[in-house]
């Protein structure tokens, strides 16, 4: 079982939808969660962290985190053709830095 | 002015070369770290420091060498550089362990 998981995609949204970006961890004890998007060929770029269970809303970002069922997501309110990129999960792993990426979900936002 | 800047941004090199990608934070960040990017876009740690001293030490083959100067600076030295060494690799830093990270642009690594 990998440690983090997501739905490679490509995920397809119509511009204006709500885009749902979803996450699975493995490791119970995890305690800081993150949401990087990535432009093709560039690096990526944090958008969002959340540490506790429920919601964080930032903008048209929202980020749920559910513990007990070790899922984490990313909604993406109002759609935008530059909202389409590849979104990483990552998840902190022990007391060291270190972040254990998924492997990305594509979205693509048609006009 | 750039915060994360790595050197170079492309690399082509022939198999068993070594080469060295280096790295530069403006930040005040104490701790930085290394990322290897394959082609299939997984991102997996290789090494970090924190404040010059080494934290995380992946299983990685030890043609790789990390070296920390000082905290501002990460550089990575490869060795004997084989086609599975291919990928896009990333810096990045962080103030502690708890925030996330802010990366570099990347260093595009093809061996032929």
């Amino acid at each position: 079982q990998k440690e983090v998981e997501q739905n490679s995609g490509p995920l397809s949204v119509p511009e204006g939808a709500i885009a749902s970006l979803n996450c699975t961890y493995s490791d119970r004890g995890s305690q800081s969660f993150f949401w990087y998007r990535q432009y093709s060929g560039k690096s990526p770029e944090l958008i969002m962290s959340i540490y506790s269970n429920g919601d964080k809303e930032d903008g048209r970002f929202t980020a749920q985190l559910n513990k007990a069922s070790q899922y984490v997501s990313l909604l993406i309110r109002d759609s935008q053709p530059s909202d389409s990129a590849t979104y990483l999960c990552a998840v902190r792993s022990g007391n060291t830095g270190k972040l254990i990426f998924g492997q990305g979900t594509t979205l693509q936002v048609k006009p | 002015d750039t915060a994360v800047s790595q050197t170079p941004k492309y690399l082509v090199t022939q198999m068993g070369n070594d080469k060295s990608i280096k790295c530069e934070q403006n930040l005040g960040h104490d701790t930085m770290y290394w990322y290897k990017q394959d082609s299939k876009k997984f991102l997996k740690i290789m090494f970090s420091y924190n404040n010059k001293e080494l934290i995380i030490n992946e299983t990685v083959p030890n043609r790789f060498s990390p070296k920390s100067p000082d905290k501002a600076h990460l550089n990575l030295h490869i060795n004997s550089l084989e086609l599975g060494d291919s990928a896009v690799y990333f810096c990045a830093s962080s103030q502690g362990i708890l925030p996330g990270y802010t990366f570099g642009s990347g260093t595009r690594l093809t061996v032929v």
